[in-house]
């Protein structure tokens, strides 16, 4: 069975330009989060889907930041435009419905420069 | 809020040395609690969890209990060896595996 996949694994931009992440969840997984490590502090929650419905957004940094997952399967999280504070590594994960176990994605890591 | 903290690292120890990394929260109500690893190159992996006081979790010879009496879920390993280098980070959720909210992670470095 495919773990969470995410990409790209590395991605490196300018300040004002767009970048897209993306998630696949693990198959049949409901739940969908992103979260974010910047500058090897602590991990913080971004935000929640439930199948194609934003559950929890309350991490969301501010309006640069637009997550979306159109059919309940991937997401996607789009910055728009980048700034300088924004680099640091992001993590998706998925579980079940009333599983007790988030599954993780290897990170995308980003750099604006 | 809720609030994980967890020991400052980085934390280097030697081939066979007795490991512990603390870990205190604060929340409402009965959450559980994890610890996450982050080996080289890879993403988080579910160390051990705990999900009600008293409740020991236990995985690869790493254990961590459940207090709350202390509000703590200290990770040991009685022998650490070179391949638990990794980033340990411990978590709690509110309510099953919804929303972790994490501590700052501590780098773990093991000598041979």
């Amino acid at each position: 069975e495919a773990g969470v996949t995410q990409f790209p694994s590395h991605s490196v931009i300018e300040k004002g330009q767009t970048v897209t992440l993306r998630c696949d969840p693990i198959s049949g997984h409901d739940n969908l989060y992103w979260y974010r490590r910047v500058m090897g502090k602590e991990i913080k929650f971004l935000l929640h889907f439930v199948k194609e419905s934003k559950q929890d957004e309350s991490g969301m940094p501010n309006n640069r930041f637009l997550a979306e997952r159109t059919g309940g399967t991937y997401s996607t999280l789009k910055v728009q435009p980048a700034e300088l504070e924004d680099s640091g590594v992001y993590f998706c994960a998925s579980s079940q419905v009333g599983g007790e176990e988030a599954f993780f994605g290897q990170g995308t890591r980003l750099t604006v420069v | 809020g809720n609030s994980v903290t967890q020991m400052e690292g980085p934390v280097t120890l030697s081939e066979e040395a007795f490991l512990t990394i603390n870990c205190t929260y604060t929340a409402t109500g009965y959450p559980s609690l994890f610890w996450y690893v982050q080996y080289p190159g890879e993403g988080l992996q579910l160390l051990l969890k705990a999900t009600k006081a008293d409740d020991k979790g236990s995985n690869k010879g790493f254990e961590a209990t459940y207090r709350k009496e202390t509000t703590s879920f200290h990770l040991e390993k009685g022998s650490v060896q070179v391949s638990d280098s990794a980033v340990y980070f411990c978590a709690l959720s509110a309510w099953g595996a919804q929303k972790l909210v994490f501590g700052q992670g501590t780098r773990l470095t093991i000598n041979p």
